[in-house]
């Protein structure tokens, strides 16, 4: 079946520092990627579509420059948390393959 | 219009039991509706999933139904097991070869040994 890779599975950074995090289709290629945001105990919210060769497009409310999205291959999209928070801290997921198919998971913290 | 409402928010059942979720859509547009297992720390993993043209469809322990005239649908997990102690999601999506998903709640399952 459809294989969604996602690294790093945990990553605490500083304060103002930016991270990246990267979502692989392993045996099939990916035109859209979804990006999800989950924090404890709640439900996956949608951040942004990724379209391969084009810009992302970002749900209402999501920062486009802060979370800054490149899907510059059928394989692999990132997502970059730029100048990242404390509040920024959350599960952040991707999906692919028809849109249901999840990445692993990223926990991300900031400190 | 994109809500998908899930209940109960949280579930506990005897070893052997049956689990039950339900959730309801309000858009008549979706058409595509999958069930997500989750267990701390991971990503969701696709359970199961219908179309509205189908009533029910079963995959071992697992059924999903489906009422299009009451825009609901619900999973039933049979026998269940402690292994089964997780969060379930369910899903809508519209037509098209890329899903954007909007989830329910969640239900967080705990069954009992």
């Amino acid at each position: 079946g459809a294989v969604v890779s996602q690294h790093p599975s945990r990553v605490i950074c500083k304060s103002g520092t930016s991270v990246k995090i990267e979502c692989r289709s392993l045996d099939f290629q990916a035109t859209t990627m979804f990006w999800y945001r989950q924090f404890p105990k709640q439900s996956l919210m949608l951040m942004a579509t990724s379209n391969e060769g084009s810009k992302a497009t970002y749900e209402q409310g999501v920062e486009k420059d802060k979370f800054l999205i490149n899907h510059a291959s059928l394989t692999l999209s990132t997502l970059t948390v730029t100048s990242a928070h404390p509040e920024d801290s959350s599960f952040y997921i991707c999906s692919a393959y028809r849109g249901d198919t999840f990445g692993s998971g990223t926990r991300l913290t900031v400190v | 219009q994109q809500q998908v409402k899930q209940s109960p928010q949280s579930l506990i059942v005897q070893k052997g039991g049956i689990s039950i979720i339900n959730c309801a859509y309000e858009n008549t547009a979706f058409d595509y509706f999958p069930w997500y297992q989750q267990f701390p720390g991971k990503g969701p993993a696709l359970l199961i999933a219908i179309r509205p043209d189908v009533s029910e469809k079963k995959e071992g322990r697992f059924t999903i139904s489906f009422n299009k005239s009451a825009k609901q649908f619900s999973l039933h997990i049979m026998d269940s097991q402690p292994g089964d102690s997780a969060t379930y999601f369910c899903a809508a999506s519209l037509s098209g070869s890329a899903r954007q998903l909007t989830f329910g709640s969640g239900t967080q399952l705990t069954v009992l040994p």
